[in-house]
Formats: C-alpha cells, sequence, structure tokens
C-alpha cells in the first residue's frame, strides 16, 4: 500500500532554530506539493514542485522557507529562522498532478 | 482571488441521519472540484471530484453535485454512520490549473 511519508511527526522548537521537515513522495508521482494547516487560515499551498522542479512558491514567505527536491524520493521544508507564528501542521502531498494527490500525515510543529 | 466557503462550519447527527455538507467559491471559473474527509490527525483523502463540465458524481453513500453557474457544490451523506465522522473540506482547482482553494472545512459528528 504506497503512501507518502513525512518526517518528523511532531518538532518542538524554540524560536530561531532552524527546522528541516521530509517527505518521501509515491514512487512514480512527478508532482509534490507542500501545505500548511492552521486553524485561522485553513489549509494553504506554500510551494509545489513537477519532475523536481519547483514551479510555485508564492505561498511561502521567501525570506526564511525554502523548498527543495534534492532527487525524486526526497522533498524538504526549511523553515530559518522559525517564528511562533510558524506553528501549524505541514502536510506533503505527491501525485500525477493537481487531480489525483496523495497526502501524508503531516509534521505537526510548534515553535515556542 | 477565489474564495471558497463551506457552510455549516460544524455539524452533529444522529446516526442514520442523512445530510447535506455546502460549499460555496466565489469565481466560477473552475477546472474541477474536489471533496475531501479529514480525520483527526491525518492527512487529506479524496472522495470524489468532479469535473467542471459535470453535474455529480457519486460513491458508495456520497453524492457530489455542482452547480457551476451559482458558485455551489453539496455533499449528500446517505444514511450517516458514527465511521462517517470527520472533516469534510472542499476545494476548487481554477481553470488555470495552476491553483488549488480550499473551504476551511464542515466538521461533522454522528453521534451512535
Amino acid at each position: 500500500d504506497a503512501r507518502v511519508t513525512q518526517t518528523p511527526r511532531h518538532k518542538v522548537t524554540e524560536m530561531g532554530q532552524e527546522v528541516t521537515m521530509r517527505c518521501q513522495p509515491i514512487l512514480g508521482h512527478n508532482t509534490v506539493f507542500w501545505y500548511r494547516q492552521t486553524m485561522m487560515q485553513g489549509l494553504e499551498l506554500l510551494a509545489y514542485f513537477r519532475n523536481r522542479a519547483p514551479l510555485d512558491d508564492s505561498g511561502m514567505p521567501k525570506d526564511r522557507f525554502s523548498a527543495e527536491m534534492p532527487d525524486a524520493t526526497l522533498a524538504t521544508l526549511k523553515i530559518q529562522p522559525s517564528e511562533p507564528r510558524d506553528s501549524a501542521v505541514y502536510f506533503c502531498a505527491s501525485g500525477l498532478g493537481w487531480e489525483t494527490q496523495y497526502f501524508g500525515p503531516g509534521t505537526r510543529l510548534l515553535v515556542l | 482571488k477565489q474564495e471558497v466557503t463551506q457552510i455549516p462550519a460544524a455539524l452533529s447527527v444522529p446516526e442514520g441521519e442523512n445530510l447535506v455538507l455546502n460549499c460555496s467559491f466565489t469565481d466560477s471559473a473552475i477546472y474541477n472540484l474536489q471533496w475531501f474527509r479529514q480525520d483527526p490527525g491525518k492527512g487529506l483523502t479524496s472522495l470524489l471530484l468532479i469535473q467542471s463540465s459535470q453535474r455529480e458524481q457519486t460513491s458508495g453513500r456520497l453524492n457530489a453535485s455542482l452547480d457551476k453557474s451559482s458558485g455551489r457544490s453539496t455533499l449528500y451523506i446517505a444514511a450517516s454512520q458514527p465511521g462517517d465522522s470527520a472533516t469534510y473540506l472542499c476545494a476548487v482547482l481554477e481553470t488555470s490549473g495552476s491553483r488549488l482553494t480550499f473551504g476551511e472545512g464542515t466538521q461533522l459528528t454522528v453521534n451512535p
């Protein structure tokens, strides 16, 4: 049963620290999405990649967030420096396009 | 900018009841609309996808309708069960195919 995996599942850190979240997409999927979910803003698209190339990262605060796909089996989302307002659940999803998105379980981030 | 609204925000019903969840969107230039389910602490699972040219889609006890001209979609759940308890989100994909906008979800509780 293929599924998207995300690590870590939970992260507690102090303001100013670097946070790296990892995602392993489903083998064969060429599109990877990063979302953030909060009570206030709901689910927001941060960035997405197709064939490892970034297509849209307009949803990310450029000064502190970065997203990469070093290879087809790994996507990373990095926050440096982290701030309390970054506390949220971060989801990775993979698919063959917008219509078929399989979501990972999420990384629950708390920045103190 | 596309805005997606879901009403009600929360719903509690007794087991066996038929129910309707509502989703409205401001820009009718959509490519498709999806309904997702999210269980507590989990990622999203796609339930139904309706293309802009379609009026409805059915899967088991679920039926989703789309009225693009009025900017509305409904998710009908027949004979609800406690296992249906979850948050249901709708999302629209814009015609350009470059952005998926989510509603804030309806939290459904089905009481035994």
